[in-house]
């Protein structure tokens, strides 16, 4: 079956700094690959996707994720956070063994201190 | 705007009490989803529905029923069979294989 691993329950960085959220994935085919971030309280708001060609993918927010085959990861980065990039943010795959759907990964709560 | 509205925002159930959480969709996406999120779990899907008129258990079915009798519409109700529904509930919609979730902003349950 298909999974989603993000190592990291929560991470904190100072603001400016940057940012990176590991993410790995267990999938037999191509995945297709997500980001979601998740304000309190709030829904879920796309990041990034990846289905196919170019490995680096830019996203809202100037966010950036890169697929690597090799490694089944998908890893989230920021080059400087900003305050209000605190909140919690999700990796997740879509499968489509009896219809589409998408498993997420556990979260990875992110804190930025001033 | 085109999006996907949960109702209500808070909900609370008495013991023995079934209560259903609304979710309504103008995307026009075939495809809706009711997942649950506890602290430290992500999301757990409930049931999902492809199509009006068909839907399909997801991990964590028992104890909650769903109905799909309008494409825009994909209601669930939380049983008095399901012992700990205290949660945060969210609806989202998907319009096509290679296409990301859309969500709702939630429903937050709590018992009384």
């Amino acid at each position: 079956a298909q999974s989603v691993t993000q190592p990291d329950i929560h991470i904190t960085v100072s603001e400016g700094a940057s940012l990176e959220l590991r993410c790995n994935y267990s999938y037999g085919a191509t995945p297709y690959l997500f980001w979601y971030v998740q304000s309190p309280g709030q829904g879920l708001q796309l990041l990034l996707k990846y289905f196919s060609g170019d490995t680096l993918v830019q996203g809202i927010k100037g966010f950036e994720a890169e697929f690597k085959r090799s490694q089944s990861s998908f890893n989230l980065r920021k080059p400087s956070v900003h305050w209000s990039d605190a909140a919690e943010y999700f990796c997740a795959v879509g499968e489509s063994t009896g219809g589409f759907k998408t498993i997420f990964g556990a979260g990875t709560r992110l804190f930025v201190k001033a | 705007d085109g999006g996907i509205t949960q109702s209500p925002k808070y909900l609370f159930r008495k013991e023995g009490q079934n209560v259903t959480l609304s979710c309504e969709q103008n995307l026009n996406h075939d495809a809706m989803y009711w997942y649950r999120q506890d602290p430290g779990q992500g999301l757990r899907l409930i049931y999902y529905s492809q199509i009006v008129n068909d839907f399909q258990k997801g991990d964590i079915a028992e104890g909650y029923s769903v109905s799909r009798e309008k494409k825009e519409s994909f209601p669930l109700t939380v049983t008095s069979a399901q012992k700990n529904p205290t949660a945060f509930y969210l609806c989202a919609s998907n319009g096509g294989l290679r296409k990301p979730q859309h969500f709702g902003d939630g429903t937050r349950l709590s018992i009384l």
